[in-house]
């Protein structure tokens, strides 16, 4: 399964656009990038995720580069609410199942 | 649509007692289940997975074990807690192979072993 690298912590402005990148350079042609948020005390939610396009939903963007080897979550406009663990994973598939490895994160504050 | 359950919330047990925690879905059949625990300050790790009935796989040897005796219900349990088995424990669902494999999240149970 491949390993994802992300920044521990960052900051941003309210109503400013929050870039978090993450690193997944031993990612193989078939394995997704899923992105997720964990707010305190909370169990993790689904944000994104994508194969080789740019995605874009109600909550958020997905940039993957050509190469496949780094992604960028973009949320275009961050608010108090946004403040979070946000988790980039590589979905690996073994025995017929998924598995999800989930590093540290990224703590996101986001500032008023 | 589809949700998932785990009970309780909450939990505090002494060194050495029993555990049982479980998770249901609703809204779906023969779902891929999970279970993850979380240290305090950490990521997740994968303790349980299953893709069917009474089949279990084991990512992380421990003191803990899994069943699935229903379709949509999952079962975490120990027979002796440790002071390490304390954590933040998810349970986890996906459609399965060949599906949408987004995996998604129940609410969690925090357990605190005194």
């Amino acid at each position: 399964d491949a390993k994802t690298t992300q920044p521990p912590s960052m900051d941003c402005a309210e109503g400013r656009a929050a870039n978090l990148p993450c690193n997944h350079s031993t990612i193989s042609g078939n394995e997704y990038v899923y992105w997720y948020r964990q707010i305190h005390s909370q169990g993790p939610q689904y944000i994104i995720h994508g194969l080789k396009n740019n995605e874009t939903n109600e909550m958020a963007s997905l940039i993957i580069t050509e190469d496949r080897k780094s992604s960028t979550l973009i949320l275009p406009h961050a608010t108090l609410r946004d403040t979070a663990v946000y988790y980039c994973i590589v979905r690996g598939t073994t025995s017929g199942t998924y598995k999800y490895i989930f590093g540290t994160g990224t703590r996101l504050k986001v500032l008023a | 649509s589809q949700t998932i359950h785990q009970w309780p919330a909450t939990l505090v047990q002494p060194v050495g007692s029993p555990l049982s925690l479980e998770c249901t879905v609703e809204g779906t059949s023969n779902p891929n289940l999970y279970w993850y625990r979380q240290a305090a300050g950490r990521g997740l790790q994968l303790l349980f997975y299953s893709v069917g009935i009474g089949q279990i796989s084991s990512e992380v040897p421990q003191n803990l074990s899994a069943s699935r005796p229903q379709d949509r219900q999952f079962i975490l349990s120990s027979k002796k807690l440790l002071l390490s088995d304390s954590g933040f424990y998810l349970c986890a669902w996906t459609r399965g192979p060949g599906r949408d494999e987004t995996q998604y999240f129940g609410p969690g149970t925090r357990l605190l072993v005194l």
